[in-house]
């Protein structure tokens, strides 16, 4: 089955305890993407990746950290969680022939105390 | 338009009703727009993706129009179902297609049967 996949679904960490939410996909698709979600803000995008070993910033990098060393995989590096980050966390990944169209994963609920 | 906004923020309908509703964009450096389905408790779901201007696209009651000059999408959802309570998401991609992506904070969508 065509998916991706995000680890874990849930999460309560507290304040500097680095910690890692993975996120894979089995679509072969060269781009993937991570996205919070906040009340009344949104989808905002954190980080995206073009290709392996190929990322960028979105709109709210502050405190967040990726890497792309597979294609199937791009994990989301919190090195010292703060309570701010405490949000619902989306992983998506899209093929570039269909113009970016975005698959999601089913989300990360982190809370950070 | 220098943001992607989406209105009304919510809206509630009664079965069978018509509805529709608007997502702004910046007209210039546009590459693609999406729209996208997002029932409470899911992932978001992509419904279309628009990339000429004149772009009208269907799937069975749900219809949007894209207007690139003028920087704004329309979708349209005829004889809504309960079934169609979601949230609708739009999302901005600019030229180039593989950059920063940009949600709206989407429009709540509740049918009341």
């Amino acid at each position: 089955e065509a998916q991706v996949t995000q680890n874990p679904r849930y999460l309560i960490t507290v304040t500097g305890k680095k910690l890692t939410v993975t996120c894979s996909q089995n679509m072969n698709h060269e781009y993937m993407s991570w996205y919070r979600q906040d009340p009344g803000l949104g989808l905002r995008q954190i980080y995206y990746s073009m290709n392996v070993e190929v990322t960028d910033k979105g709109d709210v990098p502050e405190g967040y950290k990726v890497s792309r060393k597979e294609k199937r995989n791009f994990p989301l590096i919190l090195e010292s969680p703060s309570p701010n980050q405490t949000s619902l966390y989306f992983c998506a990944s899209s093929p570039y022939e269909r113009y970016n169209e975005q698959f999601f994963g089913p989300g990360t609920r982190l809370t950070v105390l | 338009i220098l943001n992607v906004e989406q209105s009304p923020q919510s809206l509630h309908v009664q079965e069978g009703d018509s509805t529709n509703f608007t997502c702004s964009f910046p007209s210039s450096n546009f590459y693609a727009l999406h729209w996208y389905r997002w029932e409470t408790a899911k992932s978001p779901e992509a419904l279309f993706v628009m990339t000429l201007n004149g772009d009208e696209k269907k799937k069975g009651r749900i219809s949007a129009t894209l207007n690139t000059k003028e920087g704004y999408s329309y979708l349209y959802i005829k004889g809504s179902q309960p079934e169609d309570s979601a949230t609708y998401l739009c999302a901005h991609h600019p030229s180039g297609g593989y950059q920063k992506v940009t949600f709206g904070t989407g429009t709540k969508l509740q049918v009341i049967p």
